[in-house]
This record gives structure tokens, C-alpha cells and sequence, in this order.
């Protein structure tokens, strides 16, 4: 079955490190998302790629870094440098990134999320 | 700033009975919206969309309404069953762009026996 893979599930972290998500897909889609929930808030978007090698900037990427060096990855890092990190992340894919009719290239695949906790 | 807000937080209805979460929107420029489900410890699944060209569009026991005068978009779902149970997000986005997106804080919906 084709879908978005994301591990660990769980993960806990001591201050002051560096950790990173996986994200996999194999269902060929050219753009890939970041995504960061928090309690009683909406997705907030970290960073996008809409194709290998490249990247942009979320609404609040700050303390987070990406590569997409294959079509099927698209790793998150959390840095340090993120002052709050404990969050649910939430990596998705799409066909595309520009709007074309219904239930198209706008549709967004989640994976079943990654919860980050920092002790 | 622009944003995408429900009205209510938590919706709690009887298992066979029709339910209706409601969103309001502000960016004027959104021209397409999305209704996600995420059940709980899980990932968003997508449910049903629709353009600014429409009104109304029907799934499978679901139905959404956009108003666009107002502002307002509304899921409808009939005769709700416990696997309903849920968070609904709204999403829009102008001009179609998945990278736009901007998602709703969620509305809990709860199925009650």
C-alpha cells in the first residue's frame, strides 16, 4: 500500500541535542511537508519541498532544518536552537504544490505522526 | 493577520444523529478549503473539498456548504456513527496552493452511545 512512513512514533530528548525525524513515501509525490501541531492549535507549516535538493521555509522554521536529497525522503531536524521543541510533527506529501481542480495536486497524505518530547 | 477559526471547540452528539462543524474564514483571496479528519494519536485524512465556483459539495454521508458572503464553511455529517469520533480541521488556501494552506484549530467531535 502506497503512504507517508514517519519514525520514530516516540522520541525524548535531552536539551541541548539535536534529533531527527524520518519521513518516507512511496506514493511518487513531487512535494513534501513539515508540519508541527500543538495542543488546541491548527498545523503550523515548518518547511516544504517541491522538489529534490530544494526547500522553502515555513511559517516557523526557525530551530529546524530539512534536505531532500531523495524524491521518497524528506528529513526534520530539530535543532538545539528550537527553544520549544515538544510538539507533535506531522510530515505530508502531495502530488503538487499548485491548485488544479478538486481532490488534486492540494490534497495532502499525513503520515501518522512523530511526538517529540524534550526532558 | 488572515485566519481560519472554528466556532466551537468540542461538539458532542448522539451516535445517529447529523452533525455540523462549523468554520469561519477570513482570507477573501481563498479559493479552495478542505476538511480534514485526525483521529486521535493519528494523522489528518483528507474527507472533502471544494472550490470557491461551488456552494455545496456531497460525499459519502458528508456534505460541505461554503458561503462565501460570510465567509463560513460548514461539514455536515449525517446520521454520525462512533468512528466519527474525531478532530475536524478546516484548511483554505489562495490560489490553490498546497504550500498555502492555512488550518483551523480543530473541532472535537464526539459520538456519544
Amino acid at each position: 500500500d502506497g503512504g507517508i512512513t514517519q519514525s520514530p512514533k516516540y522520541l525524548f530528548r535531552k536539551e541541548g541535542q539535536n534529533v531527527t525525524l524520518s519521513c518516507e513515501q512511496n506514493l511518487n509525490h513531487d512535494a513534501m511537508y513539515w508540519y508541527r501541531q500543538d495542543p488546541g492549535q491548527g498545523l503550523r507549516l515548518i518547511y516544504y519541498s517541491q522538489i529534490v535538493n530544494d526547500f522553502q521555509k515555513g511559517d516557523i522554521a526557525e530551530g529546524y532544518s530539512v534536505s531532500r536529497e531523495k524524491k521518497e525522503s524528506f528529513p526534520l531536524t530539530v535543532t538545539s536552537a528550537q527553544k520549544n521543541p515538544t510538539a507533535f510533527y506531522l510530515c505530508a506529501s502531495s502530488r503538487g504544490l499548485a491548485g488544479v481542480g478538486l481532490g488534486g495536486a492540494n490534497v495532502l497524505t499525513f503520515g501518522a505522526g512523530s511526538r517529540l518530547t524534550v526532558l | 493577520g488572515e485566519s481560519v477559526g472554528l466556532h466551537l471547540p468540542t461538539l458532542s452528539v448522539q451516535e445517529g444523529d447529523n452533525s455540523i462543524i462549523n468554520c469561519a474564514y477570513s482570507n477573501s483571496a481563498s479559493d479552495y478549503f478542505i476538511w480534514y479528519k485526525q483521529e486521535s494519536g493519528k494523522g489528518p485524512q483528507f474527507i472533502i473539498d471544494i472550490r470557491s465556483n461551488m456552494d455545496k459539495r456531497q460525499g459519502q454521508r458528508v456534505t460541505v456548504l461554503l458561503n462565501k458572503t460570510v465567509k463560513h464553511l460548514s461539514l455536515q455529517i449525517a446520521a454520525t456513527q462512533p468512528g466519527d469520533s474525531a478532530v475536524y480541521f478546516c484548511a483554505e488556501t489562495p490560489g490553490g496552493g498546497a504550500d498555502g494552506l492555512t488550518f483551523g484549530k480543530g473541532t472535537h467531535l464526539i459520538i456519544q452511545p
